[in-house]
């Protein structure tokens, strides 16, 4: 069947390390992969989008590869802050990659401590 | 730029009740997309309009949900009646073409729904 997971343990962090969040699936062959934020009470933002002929995508202290032969996906929070705690959610394109169809992993909460 | 606004933000129901939900996208935003968020759990897509043609509808549970979006701009949610199971929020979100590509979609706050 197919599955995208993510950890769905919360990542507790010191403020100024990395944190790195997985997203695993199977059974699809997503054109495209995107990453969003959500904070409490909020809907999801858009952070960043890699396409399946791209190993890595970065936006100022973020970045994200896409292994598609592991069918996997890693999210870097570089030198992270208190701020960047949220909930973080992957999401792959279900259809042909022509008809916006996403969908979304469980997430993972991410906690930054000062 | 505004974004997607959503209305009511909140509304409690007895189950066996009808709840209508609201939205209304980005101006211009041809695509707009309905999501079933548990709590735990990532948005689920129910439905996905293009103008005010339906493009997906696989996952809405069409014996008690129905959505709508006349003159392709503001568009409906209703669940008539509701379950217990439905209590989950309720995101719209749209996109400025047809969502293809990895086009951004930007999403409202949701409407938190809570059927006792």
């Amino acid at each position: 069947s197919q599955k995208i997971e993510q950890n769905s343990e919360a990542l507790n962090i010191q403020e100024g390390k990395t944190a790195t969040l997985t997203c695993n699936y199977t059974n699809y062959s997503p054109a495209y992969l995107q990453w969003y934020r959500q904070d409490p009470g909020r809907g999801p933002v858009f952070l960043l989008l890699i396409r399946e002929n791209e190993k890595e995508k970065r936006k100022e202290r973020l970045k994200v590869t896409f292994d598609t032969t592991l069918k996997q996906s890693l999210f870097h929070i570089t030198a992270s802050q208190p701020a960047d705690s949220a909930t973080y959610l992957c999401a792959l394109d279900a259809g042909s990659g022509n008809t916006g169809k996403l969908i979304f992993g469980q997430g993972t909460t991410l906690q930054v401590k000062p | 730029e505004a974004g997607v606004a959503q209305s009511p933000r909140y509304k409690i129901i007895e189950k066996r009740q009808s709840v209508a939900f609201w939205c209304n996208p980005i101006s211009g935003h041809a695509t707009l997309y309905w999501y079933q968020q548990i709590l735990g759990q990532g948005p689920k897509l129910l439905i996905q309009f293009q103008n005010n043609g339906v493009v997906d509808d696989s996952q809405l549970p069409k014996d008690r949900f129905s959505a709508e979006r006349l003159k392709g701009v503001d568009s409906t949610l209703k669940i008539q009646p509701a379950k217990l199971e439905d209590s989950a929020v309720y995101l719209c979100a749209s996109s400025f073409t047809s969502g293809g590509a990895g086009e951004t979609q930007y999403f409202g706050p949701g409407t938190r729904l809570l059927v006792l």
